[in-house]
């Protein structure tokens, strides 16, 4: 079974401070994702990953940025954390191709910016 | 842009019966793909079914079949024989191909609730 692993939970940090989110897989998985979930939005696209120390922007990408040093580790970076950024963040990831293998999500972080 | 229209903010269901959960989608690219996913209250997401725009049969898997009208693009998920575990939100997402592009763009959720 694949398995991603989300770091935290629950997190909660201050406004101004800089948060890590992390994320592992372990099935050797080319492409990994970041989402955050809002009730009555959806699950919208912050990040994505194709390959190591490669990104893309995804729908909402305005006060993140991403690491991917190891292809099994995929890092979802808030410079400078915000309240609006209180939110449930989920990561994916999935097999190469053309995007007809499922994607595989952690069991979510949910973060509090006080 | 992707557009995936759920117009079921929330469904009922007597366990045993079966229930369909509605989902359009909005694409202009000829391939395509769709997914169903269901997040339970603990929140993880879990992978239930793909249809290809290409494939000509609907897809089944166990308890869950899609009942795929391309010309309509719709995409209904059919659960038969509801059982109380069940319960959870449940998201259609479709993918597009492009490039080096591609992305998967989720709908907002029908939140079922299946009944004793």
């Amino acid at each position: 079974d694949v398995k991603v692993t989300q770091s935290s939970r629950y997190l909660v940090k201050r406004t101004g401070e800089k948060v890590f989110l992390e994320c592992v897989q372990d099935m050797d998985h080319e492409n990994m994702f970041w989402y955050r979930q809002d009730p009555g939005l959806g699950l919208r696209l912050i990040y994505f990953s194709y390959d190591v120390k490669m990104k893309e922007k995804g729908d909402i990408p305005e006060g993140y940025s991403v690491s991917r040093e190891k292809k099994e580790r995929f890092s979802l970076i808030l410079e400078s954390a915000s309240t609006n950024q209180t939110s449930m963040y989920l990561c994916a990831s999935s097999s190469g191709g053309y995007g007809n293998q499922p994607q595989h999500f952690g069991d979510g972080t949910r973060l509090s910016i006080l | 842009a992707q557009k995936i229209t759920q117009t079921q903010p929330g469904m009922f269901v007597q366990e045993k019966e079966a229930v369909t959960l509605d989902c359009t989608y909005d694409t202009s690219d000829q391939s395509y793909g769709l997914f169903w996913y269901k997040q339970p209250s603990s929140g993880e997401m879990i992978f239930l079914i793909y249809q290809g725009s290409y494939d000509e049969q609907n897809a089944t898997e166990g308890r869950y079949s899609l009942n795929f009208q391309k010309a309509r693009k719709s995409a209904n998920l059919v659960i038969s024989a509801s059982q109380l575990g069940d319960s959870a939100m449940y998201f259609c997402a479709v993918f597009t191909y492009g490039g080096s592009n591609y992305k998967l763009t989720f709908g907002k959720g029908t939140l079922l609730t299946v009944n004793p």
